[in-house]
Formats: structure tokens, C-alpha cells, sequence
């Protein structure tokens, strides 16, 4: 049962260059939710999908494009990553049901220079 | 937007000793819950509370829903050098189910 699967682990990426993030959830859970963590300020919403085929922008989302095409996956873009996009990305995913707690991922930590 | 303050921002306590934190919010929660981060992991759910004064437990840690709904309390006793991460709350205040997470509290256990 492995959960919620990121992947990379790690990148680093050059000013300009895109690139896509992968989560991956075995739970069959509906919601799914990309983060940032950055040093002294929490987890931040980028941006969240209530199930497949929908997304909804977060508390972050300037810079950043999701897509849910499956119901297991949901993919974070970077079009153009700037270095404010350093930052450590974590996906989650939860139950539809009030309350129903977020389960998350170990993390894609993202460099750019 | 919305914002959790978490106090303390970090703590240094000697084994064996027990711990205490909080969240306090300027909206109403309708659920609190209590996550702990290890370094180079994802944050892992410790407790979830719903209802105004519950008080829930999951072995040594302790955790309440505040009376006002807004804010809640982790309690830890006895701390292990294995309790050291980083203890963030977060809480749900319309039943969207996206979360506001604190900014976390830094927990170092001496031995």
C-alpha cells in the first residue's frame, strides 16, 4: 500500500525552464492538493482538484498549472520556474467527507537557479 | 486571507519532560487536526478532532478542540528523543476541505 507517491524526490532547474510534477494515490480518495513548504511559513494551497477532470486554484496559484485526468494522479506545472519557485512541492489527498483528514506525500524538493 | 498562529515557534526540553502547544484562529474551525513532519518526509496525521471540547488521545499525545472552536491544544507527555519534528496544526473552517495549516512548532528532545 504505498499511499501517496511523488515523483522526483529532488530537481534542480535551470531560470525559464518547465517542468511537471507527478503525485500518484492508491487510496481512491476524490480530493487531491499541491503545497509548498517554505521555511517559516507552513503548508500553502497551490491549488486542489475535487475530482477528475476539475481543479480549483488555492491560496498560491500564480505560476503554477494542475491537470486531473485520472483520478489517481494530479500534475503540477511550472511553465516558465523562476527561483521564487524554490521550495519543497507536496501533494495530498483526502475523502470526500467533512473533516475527512489530508494524507500526504514525502515531497518533491525543487531548486531553481 | 485566513491565518493560524502557532506558539511556540520552536522548543528545547529535556526527555521525560511533557510538552505543550497551541493553535488559535480568527475564524471558527469546524475540524481541527494535528499533523507531525520528520525531516525529508510528508507531514503524517497524529489526531483529528471534530466537535467543540472533544479531547482525543493517540498514545502519549493529547489533543483538544477548544470550547470557542478557535483553537486547539496538543499535549505530549513524557517526550522521547524519537517526538523531535515538527508539529503543525491545521483546521477546516467552511467544510471545503481545504485546510489552513500553522506554521509549525519545532520540537528538539534532549537527552
Amino acid at each position: 500500500n504505498a499511499g501517496v507517491t511523488q515523483t522526483p524526490k529532488f530537481r534542480v532547474l535551470k531560470t525559464g525552464q518547465s517542468m511537471t510534477l507527478l503525485c500518484a494515490q492508491d487510496m481512491n480518495h476524490e480530493y487531491m492538493y499541491w503545497y509548498r513548504q517554505d521555511p517559516g511559513m507552513g503548508l500553502r494551497l497551490i491549488h486542489y482538484s475535487v475530482g477528475e477532470g476539475t481543479t480549483a486554484k488555492g491560496e498560491v496559484p500564480d505560476g503554477y498549472n494542475v491537470s486531473r485526468l485520472k483520478k489517481q494522479n494530479f500534475l503540477l506545472g511550472l511553465e516558465s520556474a523562476a527561483p521564487s519557485q524554490t521550495s519543497v512541492y507536496f501533494c495530498a489527498s483526502s475523502y470526500v467527507a467533512l473533516g475527512q483528514p489530508q494524507h500526504f506525500g514525502d515531497g518533491t524538493r525543487l531548486s531553481i537557479l | 486571507g485566513q491565518q493560524l498562529n502557532q506558539s511556540p515557534q520552536s522548543m528545547f526540553i529535556q526527555e521525560g519532560e511533557d510538552v505543550s502547544m497551541n493553535c488559535t484562529s480568527s475564524s471558527i474551525f469546524n475540524t481541527w487536526l494535528w499533523y507531525k513532519q520528520e525531516p525529508g518526509e510528508g507531514p503524517v496525521l497524529l489526531i483529528a478532532l471534530y466537535k467543540a471540547g472533544e479531547l482525543t488521545s493517540n498514545g502519549r499525545l493529547t489533543a483538544q478542540f477548544g470550547i470557542t472552536r478557535k483553537d486547539s491544544f496538543l499535549n505530549i507527555s513524557a517526550s522521547i528523543p524519537s517526538d523531535v519534528g515538527i508539529y503543525f496544526c491545521a483546521g477546516d473552517t467552511s467544510g471545503t476541505y481545504k485546510y489552513i495549516f500553522g506554521t509549525g512548532t519545532r520540537l528538539k528532545v534532549l537527552a
